[in-house]
């Protein structure tokens, strides 16, 4: 079965840092790998979304993240933080091989970001 | 920009009642999904719906869980008898193929809580 890690629970940053929020999942076959996030109150929002091509994507609000096949994991970054980026951060992951395969979710990451 | 509606925002209900969570998927997607999130904790995957049918479930979703889509536009979860240990977000999701290069959008989410 599939799984997804998340490597914070809680991450807490200044404004204007850097962030990188860590995933990885287990799976051996192909993947197509997402990253929601979830404003306080609201619902899950997609932030980018890796399904084939250049492993580099970049989404939303300025956020990016990296595919490592090698390493099974899927990395979020963002250069600059800002105090509206407080919100949990959901790595998820589905199988491409099998329709309507429902998402993984990692656990999630909690960022708080202070003003 | 099309979107999935779920209500309500909000239930509350007594233990051992019975609850219809509802949802209005995006119209042309085929694939629906609940999953639930309770709090402080991962988002974890319910069931999937496809074709008037239940294409896969998780172990949560026992014998007093059922979905339907009673007039090919809502989609619903019932819950026979509450328990305490419902209570948590529910989110309803939808997307238009079962392809390798589609994304779930997910609705507000009905915050369940069982006393």
């Amino acid at each position: 079965a599939q799984s997804v890690s998340q490597h914070n629970h809680h991450v807490i940053l200044s404004e204007a840092a850097s962030l990188e929020l860590g995933c990885n999942y287990s799976y051996g076959g192909t993947v197509n790998l997402f990253w929601y996030v979830q404003y306080p109150g609201q619902h899950l929002q997609l932030l980018l979304k890796y399904f084939s091509g250049d492993p580099l994507v970049k989404g939303i609000k300025g956020f990016e993240a990296e595919f490592i096949k090698s390493k099974f994991s899927f990395n979020l970054r963002k250069p600059s933080v800002q105090w509206s980026d407080t919100a949990e951060y959901f790595c998820a992951v589905r199988r491409s091989d099998n329709y309507g395969q429902n998402f993984v979710f990692g656990p999630g990451t909690r960022l708080s970001v202070l003003p | 920009e099309p979107e999935v509606t779920q209500t309500p925002s909000h239930q509350v209900t007594q233990m051992g009642q019975e609850v219809i969570l509802r949802c209005v998927p995006i119209s042309n997607h085929l694939y629906f999904y609940w999953y639930r999130q309770i709090l402080g904790q991962k988002v974890e995957f319910l069931v999937s719906f496809y074709n008037n049918e239940i294409s896969e479930k998780s172990e949560i979703f026992d014998d007093q869980f059922s979905v339907e889509r009673p007039d090919g536009s809502n989609f619903t979860l019932k819950i026979r008898s509450t328990k305490l240990e419902d209570s948590a977000m529910y989110f309803c999701a939808s997307m238009r193929t079962g392809g390798s290069s589609t994304e779930a959008f997910f609705g507000q989410g009905t915050r369940l809580t069982v006393v």
